[in-house]
């Protein structure tokens, strides 16, 4: 079946650093992928819709500065958290959509910044 | 502003018991509801519901929409310890694709 593939797995890093986290479809195109943050114990909240192409879309409080999305093709997207702090700490899911519209969640990638 | 709620946030229960688990929503443009469930990684998919009373089975587990009352069941039968985990209740709201998820149920199944 299909799946998508979330690297790191987990990663830590000083603050002020940024970090790099991917996502990729292994056997399907994704024209639009889903970046989540879950924080210990709450549930997933939607960060961003990235498209292949185009700018994302973020939602509401989340800082496109600070969360940069690039989906340059159509089995990658990419987030990057820049100048990181302990409170950007959490598990980032990414999720991909398939042609017949089905979702697809990545392993997740847990950053600690300390 | 669409929202989902799950209820309750935390069960413990022992194994042999059913539980029920439950999802309301308020969602414009209702396209489906799904189940997840998580335990240490990401969530893993267990049902997608996008039609009022018809009853989704996967062995011991079972699920079901009311899209006149705008909520949703998560049946587990004969639990089991593995059943332990977090039960996430998500809502598509429309063909975008993006979901929006409920807090989830913590459920803790003891021997």
């Amino acid at each position: 079946g299909a799946v998508v593939s979330q690297h790191p797995s987990w990663v830590i890093c000083k603050s002020g650093t940024s970090v790099k986290i991917e996502c990729r479809s292994l056997d399907f195109q994704a024209t639009t992928m889903f970046w989540y943050r879950q924080f210990p114990k709450q549930s997933l909240m939607l960060m961003a819709t990235s498209n292949e192409g185009s700018k994302a879309t973020y939602e509401q409080g989340v800082e496109k500065d600070k969360f940069l999305i690039n989906h340059a093709s159509l089995t990658l997207s990419t987030l990057t958290v820049t100048s990181a702090h302990p409170e950007d700490s959490s598990f980032y899911i990414c999720s991909a959509r398939g042609v017949a519209e089905e979702l697809f969640f990545g392993e997740g990638s847990r950053l600690t910044v300390l | 502003e669409d929202k989902v709620v799950q209820s309750p946030l935390s069960l413990v229960v022992h194994e042999g018991d059913t539980v029920t688990l439950n999802c309301s929503y308020e969602v414009t443009n209702f396209r489906s509801l799904l189940w997840y469930k998580q335990e240490k990684k990401a969530p893993t998919f267990l049902f997608m519901l996008t039609s009022s009373g018809i009853e989704k089975k996967s062995g011991r587990l079972s699920s079901i929409l009311d899209k006149k009352e705008l909520f949703s069941i998560l049946n587990i039968t004969a639990t089991q310890t593995g059943d332990s985990a977090v039960y996430l209740c998500a809502v598509q709201p429309n063909q975008g694709g993006k979901l929006i998820f409920g807090q989830g149920t913590e459920l803790s199944v003891k021997p």
